[in-house]
């Protein structure tokens, strides 16, 4: 089952742009984790917000979390080539927190 | 490089053949996963083992086999597939337990089954 929705779907942007990327999500969460996915290629970890944080920073990535409207967004800043990959939303809600559900991804494409 | 290993990275196989698929880590981590996801689909958790034992089952027919033979290996057993279950198969590995540990994936095993 899928916990999160995300959008946009897909994004088209040029070299050093921003791209913005929202998730929402149904229930109570213990944290929330962003994933990016290559082509053909599994899944990288990004960036982990527990749900008692608001923002958190990594690099060219800014996560946002809100609880009360049950939403995160992924920031890239001054995106690259490299970026085009398809991002994914993950929440955790597990008592042992094993178990991601993940959302339905966002399609981003950088152009050169 | 990813540091989950995950063999094969093809397969292709009949409905009435038995294979299996192999992941191996060493980061030393005591919680595995596998996923099943479908093309232009996210990943849907299949199974997650806690320190070698069986911890969640997702309702995964029967026909998909998990097995932890120890910490750093993780199988899935496939017998008697059926077409719809051709997709990316994904193995993962964290430590466990408690909340919040990222998880590490392998970059799966394709399945085709004719």
């Amino acid at each position: 089952s899928q916990q999160g929705e995300e959008d946009p779907q897909a994004l088209s942007i040029q070299e050093g742009e921003n791209a913005t990327m929202n998730c929402s999500y149904k229930t109570s969460i213990n944290n929330l984790q962003w994933y990016r996915q290559n082509s053909g290629r599994g899944l990288v970890h990004l960036i982990l917000i527990r749900s008692n944080e608001r923002e958190k920073h990594s690099g060219r990535l800014r996560v946002t979390l809100d609880t009360s409207k049950k939403s995160s967004s992924l920031l890239i800043t001054a995106s690259r080539a490299a970026d085009t990959a398809s991002y994914f939303c993950a929440t955790d809600t597990s008592l042992y927190g094993n178990k991601l559900v993940f959302g339905a991804g966002t399609i981003l494409r950088v152009k050169s | 490089d990813t540091e989950v290993t995950q063999t094969p990275k093809h397969l292709v196989m009949g409905m009435t053949n038995k294979k299996s698929l192999k992941c191996e880590q060493h980061m030393g981590h005591r919680a595995m996963y596998w996923y099943k996801q479908k093309a232009k689909k996210p990943p849907e958790l299949m199974f997650v083992y806690s320190y070698e034992k069986l911890s969640i089952n997702e309702s995964v027919p029967s026909r998909f086999s998990p097995e932890c033979p120890n910490s750093s290996l993780l199988n899935l057993h496939l017998h008697a597939l059926q077409p719809e279950d051709s997709a990316l198969y994904l193995c993962a590995s964290s430590h466990p337990p408690g909340v919040g540990q990222p998880q590490h994936f392998g970059d799966g095993t394709r399945l085709s089954i004719l």
